[in-house]
């Protein structure tokens, strides 16, 4: 009963580093979304997706890029780590309820 | 702009005390309403989902009322227990995209023993 698994939980990138976050759900779910959570603030969204070769931009998708290749995994790529991206990073699936993964902090240094 | 505005920011209570939590949207039109309890270093679970024809939905001890014509929102604990510490996030939805979710920054909410 895995529901949706995020991978790593905490990573430490030097600035200019790149690197990807895993998210892979075994529900099924067609949509699928990436969220960043900086302190005080609500849930921005990143990217989305609502099937395997579809993704589309959020809100705050500068500095990003997503691919989605099957309906099970949906990776998060960051380009050129800025300090800026400093943040906690939860991946999404779902449709009414969302179902998140447990998270992953990133710290830019 | 679509807004999700929370109250209080924090609340302290002691155990088997009951509490509410407060939402208010400018979020127009509007589909539906989601409350989320999110533990410390884990996502956010969902708690409730109303459409604008609900008033109220209940989960156990949880109970969220959903006026729509003011555009405020509660949620209501009823004896409050340790684990019900965490932070309670109120999400609107606006119809269309996957991408019309407005999140509010949360209530962070510590239940005293």
């Amino acid at each position: 009963n895995a529901g949706v698994t995020q991978t790593p939980k905490f990573r430490i990138l030097k600035i200019g580093q790149s690197m990807t976050l895993q998210c892979t759900q075994d529900m099924n779910h067609n949509y699928m979304y990436w969220y960043r959570q900086d302190p005080g603030m609500g849930l921005k969204l990143i990217y989305y997706s609502v099937g395997a070769g579809i993704t589309d931009k959020g809100e705050v998708p500068n500095g990003y890029n997503v691919s989605r290749s099957t309906t099970e995994d949906f990776p998060l790529r960051l380009e050129l780590a800025a300090p800026s991206q400093t943040s906690v990073y939860f991946c999404a699936s779902g449709v009414g309820p969302l179902f998140f993964g447990s998270g992953t902090q990133l710290s830019v240094l | 702009k679509n807004q999700v505005e929370q109250s209080p920011q924090s609340l302290i209570i002691l155990e088997g005390k009951n509490c509410t939590l407060q939402c208010n949207y400018t979020v127009s039109p509007f589909s539906n309403l989601r409350w989320y309890k999110q533990d410390t270093g884990r996502g956010p679970v969902s708690l409730t989902i109303m459409t604008f024809s609900e008033n109220t939905k209940s989960n156990g001890r949880y109970t969220a009322t959903l006026d729509a014509d003011t555009k405020q929102s509660s949620l209501h604990i009823t004896a409050s227990q340790l684990s019900d510490s965490a932070s309670y996030i109120c999400v609107v939805s606006a119809p269309g995209s996957a991408r019309q979710l407005t999140f509010g920054s949360g209530t962070q909410l510590t239940v005293l023993p």
